[in-house]
């Protein structure tokens, strides 16, 4: 059946330091992925999409990758700050669905 | 993107009770979609919430458990019907598109619900 999953259930890095969050897919036909990252106590929050015929997309310290040939996608946070501590989900649309990956921990030590 | 609002925030109910949650938002929208978030867990889709028609749920959830409403593009009900503990769950609502991104889903703030 169809899955996101991700490697790492919880990272924990330095203030300052570069975080890389980690998803695999299972469905060769997704064509939509998006991050969210999800605060205690709030609603996720939309972070950084990407279609698949990119292989790379940056926003605001945030830059996600795509890899089609092994369905693998990630996230990556330049420059993590405290504020940046949530979980955050890997997700793909295929027709006007969601399907969330199980969530990262990103825990960040001042 | 749009502005969404649920309605309680958060609730304490009796087991057998029922409640309903109510998800605002700021513009009018085509989709409507309702999730439950389990403690600790990532979110699962409960159902399409239609407007003008029945809602489309998901493997796994049933019209009677969680019947939904849509009366027009900017509002929409979910209620937990007959509850156990195992109702116990983060419950979200999203909607569809906003701005650029017409396919992206944003969500609300979510309405966390205790069954004793």
């Amino acid at each position: 059946g169809e899955s996101v999953g991700l490697h790492l259930p919880t990272l924990s890095v330095q203030e300052g330091d570069n975080s890389i969050i980690n998803c695999a897919y299972s469905n060769s036909a997704s064509d939509y992925f998006i991050w969210y990252k999800q605060e205690s106590g709030k609603g996720p929050q939309f972070i950084i999409d990407i279609r698949s015929n990119m292989d790379k997309r940056q926003g605001q310290r945030v830059t996600v990758l795509l890899n089609k040939t092994v369905k693998h996608l990630s996230l990556q946070i330049a420059a993590t700050q405290p504020g940046d501590s949530a979980v955050y989900f890997c997700a793909y649309n295929q027709g006007g669905k969601l399907i969330f990956g199980q969530g990262t921990e990103l825990s960040v030590k001042p | 993107s749009a502005v969404i609002s649920q309605k309680p925030s958060r609730d304490i109910c009796q087991r057998g009770t029922s409640l309903t949650i109510q998800c605002q938002v700021d513009s009018q929208v085509t989709m409507m979609f309702w999730y439950r978030q389990q403690p600790g867990q990532s979110l699962t889709l409960i159902a399409t919430a239609n407007q003008g028609s029945e809602a489309t749920y998901e493997s796994g959830f049933v019209i009677d458990k969680f019947p939904i409403s849509r009366p027009n593009l900017t509002f929409s009900t979910l209620t937990v019907s007959n509850m156990s503990p195992e109702d116990s769950s983060i419950y979200l609502c999203s909607v569809e598109g906003g701005g650029a991104r017409t396919d992206t889903q944003y969500f609300g703030p979510g309405t966390r619900l205790t069954v004793l």
